[in-house]
């Protein structure tokens, strides 16, 4: 089973809507998860770290749920600069000092 | 903002040929780490190095890998004798902390020839 699994996409939605997916982890025992944005050929960069409770940044919210383990990310109000490929990344233990990516959502954003 | 960055952008090597990428951490910072995407893949881990040495590895940083930190502000990844699966963009990363946020530089892609 690989660490870190995602819906491939691509989600196309028109400007404005809400777009939502998901991401499933094998380790249990993970400690620290977050969604990265990469664009084309680009390096990852932090979209935002999710929290137990579940945290939003703007119109961004990210939710885990340890016990089905998995995490969400959805956007509202999509704008034209929200297309990008989505990774979902995983940290396992809190000693551990590599990140476990996804291969990564791609949603585009259509005028 | 302070920014991880990588020299070069663009490698082009031929196989069996040694190639050295070089990546500058955020100045603060105390953790590094090598990545690699090949193209259409995952970002896999390669390698991290805390306090002069290596903190943690992957499968894939077998001995034809190695880093360095030769100074205060430079990090490099070697690879000793490319192979065609080596073609690949390389992100160097570094974190202050071990449990804080991992910041990645623009990459270094390599092909091999």
């Amino acid at each position: 089973r690989k660490e870190v699994e995602q819906d491939p996409g691509p989600f196309n939605v028109p400007e404005g809507a809400t777009v939502a997916f998901n991401c499933t982890y094998s380790n249990s025992a993970s400690q620290s998860f977050f969604w990265y944005r990469q664009d084309c050929r680009k390096e990852p960069k932090l979209l935002m770290s999710v929290y137990s409770s579940g945290n939003e940044d703007g119109r961004f919210t990210a939710q885990l749920n340890r016990a089905s383990q998995y995490i969400s990310l959805l956007i509202r109000d999509s704008k034209l600069s929200d297309s990008a490929t989505y990774l979902c990344v995983v940290r396992g233990r809190s000693n551990d000092y590599k990140l476990s990516f996804g291969a990564g959502t791609t949603v585009t954003v259509r005028a | 903002e302070p920014e991880v960055t990588q020299t070069p952008s663009h490698q082009v090597t031929q196989m069996g040929q040694e190639v050295i990428l070089r990546c500058v951490p955020i100045s603060n910072h105390l953790y590094f780490y090598w990545y690699r995407q090949i193209l259409g893949q995952k970002v896999e881990f390669l390698v991290s190095f805390y306090n002069n040495e290596i903190s943690e590895k992957s499968e894939i940083f077998d001995d034809q890998f190695s880093v360095e930190r030769p100074d205060g502000s430079n990090f490099t990844l070697k690879i000793r004798s490319t192979k065609l699966e080596d073609s690949a963009m390389y992100f160097c990363a570094s974190s202050e902390f071990l449990v804080e946020t991992q910041y990645f530089g623009p990459g270094t892609r390599l092909l091999v020839l």
